[in-house]
This record gives structure tokens, C-alpha cells and sequence, in this order.
């Protein structure tokens, strides 16, 4: 069974730029994660989406973020414009699990931006 | 909120050593908790979980016990191997348990 798969892996801009990032969840994964991971921190929540539904979207920078979820199976996570502060690594997670967590969430490997 | 302090690292050990990552958190009711595991070019897993009280999390070796009197959910394993070298991150469930919030992570590295 294939894992969450992201894209891109790296992403390298200049500030002010547009960038986006795709995910494509676990098949029959109902709930999606948008995780961004600061270096040497651990992941902090951006949004979650149950099918095609943001439920928790109160961590997202809502002035330069935006995240869809249309068909309810992948997702896409934008920044514009991009600042110096986003350089992180973005990841998706997935899970079987509507509403409350007691299982494991699955995790792609991330999307690295750096931006310059 | 609830949140998850975790010891700094990184931690370095002789194979067969003795390993103990300490965990502790503050939360509002009764998080469920977790310890994840990312090794070198891979995304984070799963290592182990425990949903209530005194239950005790195990996976290849790793034990953690879920301590509600000292809210501590502390990793163990008894003789690591060089394999174990990753970063390990404790985690527990929001205050609506629908995600996960996670710790800073402890970088273990096992030489042979």
C-alpha cells in the first residue's frame, strides 16, 4: 500500500514568491494534516481537514496561507507571498480516524522550503 | 493548551546502552500519548502509543509507561543498537483530541 506522498520534496524561492505544495493521502484516508516543521523544532498543526472540510484551520496564517481539499483525497497548500520566516519543512499526515485521535497519524516524508 | 516537554538533545550512547527520554506534559483531561520516530531520510512514525492511565506502550524493544500522578510518559529501551539512531518525539492529543501536538524532539545517536 502506497504512503502519503508529497511534492515536492525541495523547494527553493526568493521572498515574495508563490510556492504550493501537494499531498496525496493514504487511499480511503478520510482525515488530512498540514503540519510545519521549524528546524529543530518538532511539527505544529496548520489545518485539518475531515474529507473535503477545513474542521481546524485556526493555526493558519490566514493573510499568506490557503489550503485546499476539493475532491476530498489530495490537497494542496499554497504561501504567497512567501517570507524568509517560512523556510520549514511541510508535512502531511493522514489518518483512517474521524473526530478524536487514539490511532497513528501516517506521514509523508515533507516538503522543504527554503526561502532565500 | 495542552503541550509536551521532552529532554534535550542530542543523546549519544554505546550500543547496548541503557536508553531513558524523558517526557512530560501538561494537559486539560485525559490526552491520549504518543512517541514517534523519524530516522535518517524517512518521515515520522509510529513507535509506540498509550490512550489512558498506566497503560504501557511497547514497540522493538521501546517501553513507555503513561504516568497520570507525574504526567510523564517517559521512553525506554534497555540495550539500543546503532539502527535506533533517529530523533524521537513525544506527543500528545490536543484538548478536542483531534491532533497532535508534538515536543522539540531528541536526536539519538548509538555508535558501535
Amino acid at each position: 500500500e502506497a504512503g502519503v506522498v508529497q511534492s515536492p520534496r525541495y523547494k527553493i524561492i526568493e521572498k515574495k514568491q508563490p510556492v504550493a505544495f501537494w499531498c496525496n493521502p493514504i487511499s480511503g484516508h478520510n482525515t488530512l494534516y498540514w503540519y510545519r516543521q521549524n528546524l529543530g523544532q518538532g511539527p505544529e498543526l496548520l489545518i485539518r481537514y475531515e474529507n473535503e472540510e477545513a474542521v481546524d484551520d485556526s493555526q493558519l496564517p490566514k493573510d499568506r496561507f490557503s489550503a485546499e481539499r476539493l475532491k476530498g483525497v489530495d490537497s494542496t497548500l499554497k504561501i504567497q507571498p512567501a517570507e524568509l520566516g517560512d523556510s520549514a519543512v511541510y508535512l502531511c499526515a493522514s489518518s483512517p480516524e474521524a473526530g478524536e485521535v487514539t490511532g497513528e497519524l501516517f506521514f509523508g516524508e515533507g516538503s522543504r522550503l527554503t526561502v532565500l | 493548551g495542552n503541550s509536551v516537554t521532552q529532554m534535550e538533545g542530542p543523546v549519544t550512547l554505546s550500543e547496548e546502552a541503557f536508553l531513558t527520554i524523558n517526557c512530560t506534559y501538561t494537559a486539560t483531561g485525559y490526552p491520549s500519548l504518543f512517541w514517534y520516530v523519524q530516522y535518517p531520510g524517512e518521515g515520522l512514525q509510529l513507535l509506540l502509543k498509550a490512550t489512558k492511565a498506566d497503560d504501557k506502550g511497547s514497540n522493538k524493544g521501546f517501553e513507555a509507561t503513561y504516568r497520570k500522578e507525574t504526567t510523564s510518559f517517559h521512553l525506554e529501551k534497555g540495550s539500543v543498537q546503532v539502527s535506533d539512531s533517529a530523533v524521537y518525539f513525544c506527543a500528545l492529543t490536543n484538548q478536542a483530541g483531534t491532533a497532535l501536538i508534538f515536543g522539540k524532539g531528541t536526536t539519538l545517536s548509538v555508535s558501535s
